[in-house]
C-alpha cells in the first residue's frame, strides 16, 4: 500500500529536551516536506527536499532541522524543543514534476511542556 | 506569490441542506487548487483537485468546486448535507515554480445538525 508513515504519532516532551520525528514513504518520491498545523492559521511549511541531499526551509524553519541522507526518508530534527513548537506536524510527498499534489502522513501531535 | 482566504471559519448547516464553503485565492501563476478534509483526530484527506481542465470538478463523496478565473474562486458545495460530513475543510493553491509548497487557507469547520 502506497503511504506515508510518520513516528511517533502522540509525543509529550520537556522543554530543550532533543527529539526527532521520522517520515517515510514507499512511492520512490522525490519531493518531500513537513507542515505544522495551528488552530486558525492552516498548514504551514517548515522545511522541504527536491531530493536526496538537497532541503532548503520553508515558511517557518525556526528551531527545526532536517536531512535527507535517503530517498525515502525525511526526519524532522527539534534539537532544544519550546512550548511554541507545540503543534501537529503532518509529512507529505509527491514526485517532483507532480507536487501540485502531495501525500500525507497520519500527522504526529507534539506537545513540549 | 500565492495566498488563500477562506471567507468563513465555521459553517453550520441541517442535515438534508445544501453545503456552500467559499474560497478566494492568489497567485501569479496558473494554479492548481484543492480542497482536503480533515475528520477528528484524523489526517488529511484529498476532496478534489482543479489542475487547469474541466472548471467545474467533481470529488468524493457528493462534493464539488468550480473553478472561476474571473472571480479568483474555488468554491466547494455539496447538495445535500451528511452528518458524516462534519469536519474541517481546508482550500489548498499550488503552483510548479520555487518551492512548491501547498498554501493552505485557515480552514473552515463545517457543523452538520440533525
Amino acid at each position: 500500500e502506497a503511504q506515508v508513515t510518520q513516528n511517533p504519532r502522540y509525543l509529550i516532551t520537556v522543554t530543550g529536551k532533543k527529539l526527532t520525528v521520522t517520515c517515510s514513504q514507499n512511492m520512490n518520491h522525490e519531493y518531500m516536506s513537513w507542515y505544522r498545523q495551528d488552530p486558525g492559521l492552516g498548514l504551514r511549511q517548515i522545511y522541504y527536499s527536491m531530493n536526496v541531499e538537497v532541503t532548503d526551509k520553508g515558511d517557518v524553519p525556526e528551531g527545526y532541522k532536517v536531512s535527507r541522507k535517503e530517498k525515502r526518508n525525511f526526519p524532522l530534527i527539534l534539537e532544544s524543543p519550546s512550548p511554541n513548537q507545540t503543534s501537529l506536524y503532518f509529512c507529505a510527498s509527491s514526485r517532483l514534476a507532480d507536487t501540485y499534489e502531495q501525500y500525507f502522513g497520519p500527522g504526529t501531535r507534539l506537545t513540549v511542556t | 506569490a500565492q495566498s488563500v482566504t477562506q471567507l468563513d471559519s465555521h459553517v453550520s448547516v441541517s442535515e438534508g441542506t445544501p453545503v456552500l464553503l467559499r474560497c478566494n485565492y492568489s497567485s501569479s501563476y496558473s494554479p492548481s487548487l484543492f480542497w482536503y478534509v480533515q475528520h477528528p483526530n484524523k489526517g488529511l484527506q484529498l476532496l478534489l483537485k482543479y489542475t487547469s481542465a474541466a472548471t467545474l470538478v467533481k470529488g468524493i463523496n457528493g462534493f464539488e468546486a468550480e473553478f472561476k478565473k474571473s472571480e479568483t474562486s474555488f468554491h466547494l458545495t455539496k447538495p445535500s448535507a451528511h452528518m458524516s460530513d462534519a469536519a474541517e475543510y481546508f482550500c489548498v493553491v499550488s503552483v510548479r515554480t520555487g518551492r512548491r509548497a501547498l498554501t493552505f487557507g485557515s480552514g473552515t469547520r463545517l457543523q452538520v445538525q440533525p
